[in-house]
């Protein structure tokens, strides 16, 4: 059974078009969270959710919005796309402060 | 700023060999964990070992331990008897206030195992 799981893997779009990528997990867990890793693989926190709540939002684009209908679901929607949002997207879950469990990741590429 | 720092952007280890990465922090937190995670070209970030920041012992999981030293904020992970598999990027990870996991990655270290 996979823990976290990111649909799709890989994604391909145009500039200025708008996409999403889904996220689910099937821990248990109340917190959810959407990281960005660069081409220099630094990864940073973009948002977090708790019980379906919007608990952490760093300074990230405001055509990035997160949607959680339930606590087991994190999507992320990007509206108007641009070059500079290619990456890989990943979607992790955790009990509180305890250890996050990742998905697998997105790679977003913007032509 | 809460950050992490990974002094050592590349390392490399022949089979068999002990190799250590450094990991330095700093939170405001009292009671936190702090993790290593790994990536493998495979690109999934997976767990390598976690220290519970009130606990005193170092943790171990197997080949893998840290050398954790609260005071000087310091977190390093001792990879014994490397093996081709522990190829990857390894991934500091400290928290950054609150109690909702929100946590800040080192910048990684890229380690190479040679046969």
């Amino acid at each position: 059974d996979t823990a976290v799981s990111q649909t799709p893997k890989y994604l391909v779009t145009q500039m200025g078009n708008d996409k999403s990528i889904k996220c689910e997990q099937n821990l248990g867990h109340d917190t959810m969270y959407w990281y960005k890793q660069d081409s220099k693989k630094f990864l940073k926190i973009m948002f977090s959710y708790n019980n379906k709540e919007l608990i952490i939002n760093e300074t990230v684009p405001n055509r990035f919005s997160p949607k959680s209908p339930d606590k087991a679901h994190l999507n992320l929607h990007i509206n108007s796309l641009e070059l500079g949002d290619s990456a890989v997207y990943f979607c992790a879950s955790s009990q509180k402060a305890g250890q996050q469990y990742f998905g697998p990741g997105t790679r977003l590429t913007v032509t | 700023a809460q950050t992490v720092t990974q002094s050592q952007p590349e390392m490399s280890v022949q089979e068999a060999e002990t190799v250590t990465l450094s990991c330095t922090y700093d939170t405001s937190e009292n009671n936190y964990y702090l993790f290593w995670y790994k990536q493998p070209p495979s690109r999934q970030m997976i767990l390598v070992i976690r220290q519970e920041a009130y606990k005193q012992q170092n943790a171990t999981e197997n080949r893998f331990s840290v050398n954790f030293q609260k005071a000087a904020k310091s977190f390093s992970l001792k990879i014994s008897d490397s093996q081709l598999g522990d190829t990857a990027m390894y991934f500091c990870a400290s928290p950054r206030g609150t109690s909702y996991g929100k946590l800040t990655f080192g910048q990684g270290t890229i380690l190479t195992v040679h046969p």
